[in-house]
């Protein structure tokens, strides 16, 4: 069983909604990520959180907005999605953000009506 | 030109037989090489993870890494139906873990 965990795992949302995904490991790892995948396609990195702090946001949208409240937890704000934001969103963690390997969660299907 | 290109598939083999798994790679840099399972509506599961070239084997499972060639393998012996699942390669430099590089997946079928 992965020792990432997301919820919800299911969630549908309207255009103008506002919700938020989480994610928690308990691995003690350093760094922690988002990630969006679509049917039959790898996942897509999104942001990268490094000891707490954001490193890297590969240009999202800022509808979409990430938060690393302490080393253990992240939270992905969402907020005036579009249908095409329909996809399973991945989070992931490793020891550092270097060299090691990353570990997922099982995922939030979302779904934007 | 993509920089990991792996097998697309599907691949639909019967139960007991031995499946080789591929991709190929055209950055230098990359050293960690991994394999995710990932089975229909769950998350990529890390199966196998090897440093540089080499060997690596783990119960029916060998990854093989050729750093000359660019050339990555999985090996699944005595192939069983749960192992039905896309399988993802997935490849890293020295920088940033959460940066790999991922194959489009191979879709494995094995039949009872």
């Amino acid at each position: 069983d992965t020792e990432v965990t997301q919820t919800p795992k299911h969630l549908v949302m309207g255009m103008t909604n506002k919700k938020s995904l989480k994610c928690e490991q308990h691995m003690g790892h350093r760094a922690m990520y988002w990630y969006k995948q679509k049917a039959k396609k790898p996942p897509e990195l999104m942001f990268v959180y490094s000891y707490e702090k954001l490193s890297i946001n590969e240009s999202v949208p800022s509808r979409f907005s990430p938060e690393c409240p302490n080393s253990s937890l992240l939270n992905l704000h969402l907020h005036a999605l579009q249908p095409e934001d329909s996809a399973l969103y991945l989070c992931a963690s490793s020891q550092e953000t270097w060299g090691n390997t990353i570990y997922f969660g099982e995922g939030s299907w979302l779904t934007v009506v | 030109q993509k920089e990991v290109e792996q097998d697309p598939g599907p691949l639909s083999v019967p139960e007991g037989a031995i499946v080789s798994l591929n991709c190929t790679y055209s950055n230098s840099a990359f050293q960690y090489f991994m394999w995710y399972r990932q089975y229909s509506r769950k998350g990529p599961e890390l199966l196998m993870y090897t440093y540089s070239s080499g060997n690596k084997e783990d119960g029916r499972f060998t990854a093989q890494v050729d750093k000359s060639s660019k050339y990555i393998s999985l090996f699944i012996r005595d192939s069983q139906p749960s192992d039905s699942a896309t399988y993802l390669c997935a490849m890293s430099d020295n920088t940033n873990a959460g940066k790999s590089t991922f194959g489009d997946g191979t879709t494995l079928t094995v039949k009872p």
